[in-house]
C-alpha cells in the first residue's frame, strides 16, 4: 500500500531552467495539495487540485509556477525560469474527499537546488 | 502574516521528561488544529488532531492542550524518548478545507539519552 510517491527526491536546476515536480496521490485519493517549505520555516500552502480542476491556487506565486492534475498520471508542479529563491522542499500531500474527518498523507518531497 | 506562531524553535529535554511545544493563532474561523511531526528526509505525518469542542485530547503519549479563549494549543510529549527527536509542526485550518493549513514554523526537538 504505496503513500504518496514524489519524484524526483532531489532536483538540480540552473537558473533560467524549467523544474518539474511528480506528486502520485495514495490509491484512491484524488484530492491533491503542494506546500513548499523554506529552510527554518513551515510549510507553506501553494495549490488544491481534484482531478483535472483547480481548487484553490491562492498560495500560488502569480508568475512561472503552474500546477495540474490530469485524468490520468501524476500531479504536476511546475517552475518556469527558476531563481535561486525557488530552492526549498517541495511537499504533496492527498485526501480521498477533502472531507472534514480525513487525514492528510504526505509524501516524502522534492527538494530543489537553483544553482 | 504569519497566522500560527510556535514556540519554541528548539527545546531539549532529558529521556523520560515532558517536552512542552506551544502555538498561538489569530482567525477564529479556524476549527482544525493538527500537529505533525516530521523526521530528516520525510514529510510530515500527522500525530494528533484537536477540534474547538473540546479542551484536551490524549493518545498514548502524546496530549494536545486547547484554550479557545486564548487561541493557544500546545503539545505535550510525557516520558520523551530519543525516537521522539523531530521536527514538530503545529497547524491551524478550517474543516470544510481540510487540506488547507496554516503552520507554525516548527520546533526541533532534541531528546537526550
Amino acid at each position: 500500500n504505496a503513500g504518496v510517491m514524489q519524484n524526483p527526491r532531489h532536483l538540480v536546476r540552473r537558473r533560467g531552467q524549467e523544474a518539474r515536480l511528480r506528486c502520485s496521490p495514495m490509491k484512491g485519493h484524488s484530492h491533491v495539495y503542494w506546500y513548499r517549505q523554506l529552510p527554518e520555516e513551515g510549510l507553506k500552502f501553494m495549490v488544491y487540485l481534484q482531478k483535472e480542476n483547480i481548487i484553490d491556487e491562492s498560495g500560488m506565486p502569480k508568475e512561472r509556477f503552474s500546477a495540474e492534475f490530469p485524468k490520468e498520471g501524476p500531479s504536476i508542479l511546475r517552475i518556469q525560469q527558476v531563481v535561486r529563491g525557488d530552492s526549498a522542499a517541495y511537499f504533496c500531500a492527498s485526501t480521498a474527499t477533502g472531507g472534514t474527518n480525513e487525514k492528510l498523507f504526505f509524501g516524502s518531497g522534492t527538494q530543489l537546488s537553483v544553482l | 502574516q504569519q497566522q500560527v506562531k510556535q514556540s519554541p524553535q528548539s527545546l531539549i529535554v532529558q529521556k523520560g521528561g515532558i517536552s512542552i511545544i506551544n502555538c498561538a493563532y489569530e482567525n477564529t474561523a479556524f476549527d482544525y488544529f493538527p500537529w505533525y511531526q516530521q523526521f530528516p528526509g520525510k514529510g510530515p505525518a500527522l500525530l494528533i488532531a484537536i477540534r474547538p469542542d473540546v479542551s484536551e485530547k490524549k493518545e498514548g503519549r502524546f496530549t494536545i492542550s486547547f484554550n479557545k479563549s486564548a487561541k493557544q494549543f500546545s503539545l505535550h510529549i510525557m516520558d520523551s524518548q530519543p525516537g521522539d527527536s523531530a521536527t514538530y509542526f503545529c497547524a491551524a485550518g478550517r474543516g470544510s478545507t481540510l487540506g488547507r493549513l496554516y503552520f507554525g514554523r516548527g520546533t526541533q526537538l532534541t531528546v537526550w539519552p
